[in-house]
């Protein structure tokens, strides 16, 4: 079965860059696309970055996906951080079984 | 705005049986597939179900198939999920997402409810 794993957490400062990798095992993550979701505390996940990285309107720039076929790996990069952008994140694709996998997620802490 | 309230959740002990709820509004819930997806307290998302927009087809992880049935009703706007057999590792928050297919063809969930509690205890 595919499996994407995740670093459990990532920490920097306001104004920086930050990348939340997302690595595939099990298959070529080459084969579809990947989605990333951001869950702040206490609330419900959102759509952050579709199809690699594909912005959803009212999505800031700040935030941009590139896949690295070469490490069967996503990533998930946030410039310019800001306070709000403290929570969690969540990779996510579509595997050949038709199955809806999530990567374990990632705590994004601003410090 | 597209709308998604989930309902139904709550205390069960293990073995009996709980269904939850989703209404949704403001979209043509007839023309979307529709999914479970539940986060255990303090873990991450795990994907449960998802019932094809006409509710042909429905699917499921391999940790809740044969325990657990999605279903929809389109002429209410409503998804149910309905949880046989439960254990204490179904204790989650179970989400209603909706999932549409993006530029390049490829299925993401757009739109979330805020999700409804089940816990599993005895």
């Amino acid at each position: 079965n595919f499996m994407l794993t995740q670093p459990h957490s990532v920490s920097e400062f306001p104004g920086k860059t930050v990348t939340i990798s997302c690595t595939g095992s099990g298959g070529s993550i080459a084969d579809r696309y990947v989605h990333w979701y951001q869950q702040r505390p206490g609330s419900a996940p959102t759509i952050l970055l579709y199809e690699d990285n594909q912005r959803p309107s009212g999505v800031p720039d700040r935030f941009s996906g590139f896949v690295d076929n070469s490490f069967n790996s996503a990533s998930l990069t946030i410039s310019g951080l800001q306070t709000e952008d403290e929570a969690d994140y969540y990779c996510q694709y579509f595997d050949t079984n038709n199955h809806w996998v999530f990567g374990g997620g990632t705590k994004l802490t601003v410090l | 705005q597209v709308h998604l309230v989930e309902s139904g959740g709550g205390v069960v002990q293990p073995g009996r049986s709980l269904t939850v709820s989703c209404a949704a509004s403001e979209f043509t819930f007839s023309s979307y597939a529709m999914h479970w997806v539940r986060q255990a307290p303090g873990k991450g998302l795990e994907w449960v179900a998802v019932i094809w927009f006409d509710g042909s087809k429905r699917d499921y992880a391999d940790a809740v198939k044969g325990r657990f049935t999605i279903s929809r009703d389109n002429s209410k706007n409503l998804l149910y999920l309905q949880m046989n057999g439960l254990r204490v590792e179904d204790t989650a928050i179970y989400y209603c997402a909706r999932s549409r297919r993006g530029r390049y063809g490829d299925y993401f969930f757009d739109h979330w409810g805020q999700g409804t509690l089940v816990t599993v205890s005895s």
